[in-house]
């Protein structure tokens, strides 16, 4: 099976821009949840979707924002950006909510 | 954003010797998952933990699960420079939001 995939791999933005992220995730798997990566705050949860509907959010403020589509490929939006939104952002995709997850390689976000 | 302790935050090692990091919650948890991520990798799922007291071995890994459903460990024996990466718990407190919550992250640094 071919893994979680992510596009684009690196972007580069400036402050004010928005931004869409896409993540296609493993044939099957229904789960999808998105993660901010950082050196000083580790891995922060954003929002997790299944059956295109957002189950859960995290502590993120609302102009981070997300869906999923009917074949589960998911998408997030960040708008106004910042700078302190330089970040990896990691896709993953699990079969059933609340198991075993799989990442894929990130989008590298930059914000100058 | 919420998440959850482990220590240490950072271990250097010789090779060959052993290496544990904890992961702990105030809170019972459902279950428990461990993640290795490489430098410039992405997290990858090593093992999910459900049972309390539960012990579970992969080669030079042995993972435990607390009694009380609290807390967990990673133990590596013998550790090799392949071991190097930033080891997560990600722990599910059940329920309605089946979430997962990512660890601090423990930092291995092996030397040779």
């Amino acid at each position: 099976k071919a893994g979680v995939t992510q596009t684009p791999r690196y972007l580069i933005k400036t402050r004010g821009q928005q931004v869409t992220l896409s993540c296609s995730p493993i044939s099957g798997h229904r789960s999808v949840s998105w993660y901010q990566q950082t050196p000083g705050q580790g891995l922060q949860f954003l929002f997790e979707y299944f059956s295109e509907t957002q189950r859960n959010k995290g502590n993120f403020p609302g102009r981070f924002s997300g869906r999923q589509f009917s074949n589960s490929r998911s998408e997030m939006n960040v708008s106004t950006l910042e700078l302190g939104d330089s970040a990896l952002y990691l896709c993953a995709s699990s079969l059933f909510r609340g198991h075993e997850q799989y990442f894929g390689p990130g989008t590298r976000l930059t914000v100058t | 954003g919420q998440q959850v302790m482990q220590i240490p935050q950072y271990q250097h090692v010789q090779e060959g010797e052993d290496f544990t990091t904890y992961c702990n919650s105030s809170t019972t948890l459902s279950n428990i998952q461990w993640y290795k991520q490489r430098p410039g990798g992405h997290p990858v799922f090593l093992i999910q933990l459900v049972k309390s007291g539960e012990v579970k071995k992969q080669k030079r890994l042995t993972f435990q699960f607390g009694e009380a459903k609290k807390n967990s460990s990673l133990h590596i024996t013998a550790t090799q420079t392949t071991d190097v990466g930033t080891y997560f718990c990600a722990v599910n407190y059940g329920g309605a939001t089946n979430k997962l919550i990512f660890g601090t992250g423990t930092l291995l640094a092996v030397q040779p």
